[in-house]
């Protein structure tokens, strides 16, 4: 049963810190998706990746966020500085594109608690 | 640009009750169509999706959404609610921009049963 997985689940850290979660998209798939899920903002697609390229990353702050792919099987979403308000939960979904039906694998997410 | 909305940010049922989650989109082209659950603390899952192959999409856990054109809708449906299907739906339409797959998601209804 093949899943994305993701690590940290859980992260608290204080205002200021370097934080860096990481995702292992599903074998085979050549699409990574970021996304930010807040109570308020609902899910916000920070970036995505296709063969390891970034393709858009529009919807991320520029200045204290980035997102890399090393390799096909690890995408890496880094903040730094941490601030209070990029507490959210942080999921990575893959997917094979084929055209505009393909289906995301989400996985468990990244909850970020910045004090 | 497209979107969705979902009508209702929290809608409850009792069990065996018919279950309507609303949603309408705004598309400039053909739109590709999905219905994701979330589960406490997990990740989204794909519940089904409209590939304009028919216009009744059956998906899991008994769950069909209808497309229809003439009112921009893709409405989620259950005949019979469980307490099992007590989770966050989410509503998303994809199409082709930028030459990559952009996915919209809605901003969630969470669905309570009542026992």
């Amino acid at each position: 049963d093949a899943r994305v997985t993701q690590t940290p689940r859980h992260k608290v850290t204080e205002m200021g810190q370097e934080v860096t979660m990481r995702c292992q998209p599903i074998l085979g798939h050549n699409t990574v998706f970021w996304y930010r899920q807040t109570m308020m903002q609902g899910l916000e697609l920070l970036a995505y990746f296709r063969n390891r390229a970034p393709l858009d990353d529009s919807g991320m702050p520029k200045d204290r966020f980035s997102a890399e792919m090393p390799d096909a099987t690890l995408a890496t979403l880094k903040i730094q500085p941490s601030e209070p308000r990029d507490s959210a939960v942080y999921f990575c979904a893959s997917g094979l594109v084929l055209g505009s039906t393909d289906t995301q694998y989400f996985g468990p997410g990244t909850r970020l608690t910045v004090l | 640009a497209q979107s969705v909305t979902q009508l209702g940010s929290h809608v409850s049922v009792s069990e065996g009750a018919l279950v309507l989650l609303r949603c309408n989109y705004s598309s400039s082209v053909p739109p590709y169509l999905f219905w994701y659950v979330q589960y406490p603390n997990q990740g989204l899952q794909l519940l089904l999706k409209y590939t304009s192959a028919a216009t009744l999409v059956k998906g899991i856990n008994g769950f069909e959404a209808e497309f229809k054109k003439s009112e921009t809708s893709f409405h989620l449906t259950k005949p019979s609610a469980h307490m099992s299907d007590a989770a966050e739906y989410f509503c998303a339409v994809s199409e082709i921009a930028g030459g990559y797959q952009k996915v919209t998601f809605g901003i969630g209804t969470k669905l309570q049963v009542i026992p």
